[in-house]
């Protein structure tokens, strides 16, 4: 039933040590998000993907990197993790101004912890 | 730019008195308002969306575009509506979707 689906759902990596998150979705949302969610806080928009166009939020840090090798997939790369990248990242999917309502679903996330 | 205020970091009521959660957005266009919510360790999901002009679980928003505000209301609040709630903008060809900070609602018995 899920319609998003991230893997893992915890997921502990060294400092330093690349980590790869993934996000699957069963909708055929053309736009898909990755955000972070630290503790207590709003969901902070990392970038997005509207088809195969990547868009970067002018904030995200050169660290963050992703992929989308087609519709149903896209992976957040973290190349070198630091402390402060520890956090709830979530993925979405929505469909594009008028192809519907932008209604985002969401994953349920993944819990990353940097050791 | 696009922005979302919700000025409010935490609001708490007694259960059934009334509840507003405030919103208000910054957007050049005709952006699509939306509330989420989220429960204790559940994942985030939409509450209301302005275009459906509905009513779930006795919540309701109207979106105000002289004010730019799409304020969420509920008449008699439950315990049950305890959550993190977060309002949304969603806009541009590309639809990209911005979150306020949140508001902390908490229901005491």
């Amino acid at each position: 039933d899920a319609m998003v689906i991230q893997n893992p759902r915890y997921q502990v990596t060294q400092f330093g040590k690349p980590v790869t998150l993934s996000c699957s979705q069963t909708l055929n949302h053309n736009v898909m998000y990755w955000y972070q969610q630290k503790s207590s806080q709003a969901p902070k928009l990392l970038f997005h993907y509207y088809d195969k166009d990547f868009n970067n939020e002018a904030d995200t840090p050169d660290n963050f990197q992703s992929r989308r090798p087609n519709t149903s997939f896209c992976f957040l790369d973290i190349r070198s993790p630091g402390l402060g990248d520890a956090a709830m990242y979530l993925c979405a999917t929505s469909r594009s101004p008028g192809k519907g309502t932008t209604e985002a679903f969401f994953g349920q996330g993944t819990r990353l912890t940097v050791v | 730019a696009q922005r979302v205020t919700q000025p409010e970091k935490l609001l708490s009521v007694f259960k059934g008195a009334p509840v507003e959660l405030k919103c208000n957005y910054s957007y050049s266009g005709s952006p699509e308002l939306f509330w989420y919510v989220q429960y204790s360790r559940q994942r985030l999901q939409l509450l209301l969306r302005h275009i459906s002009r509905e009513s779930i679980k006795g919540f309701t928003a109207d979106l105000n575009k002289g004010e730019t505000s799409f304020h969420l209301k509920k008449p008699f609040a439950q315990e049950e509506d305890s959550a993190m709630y977060y309002c949304a903008l969603s806009g541009g060809s590309q639809g990209n979707l911005i979150f306020g900070k949140g508001t902390k609602l908490s229901v005491k018995p």
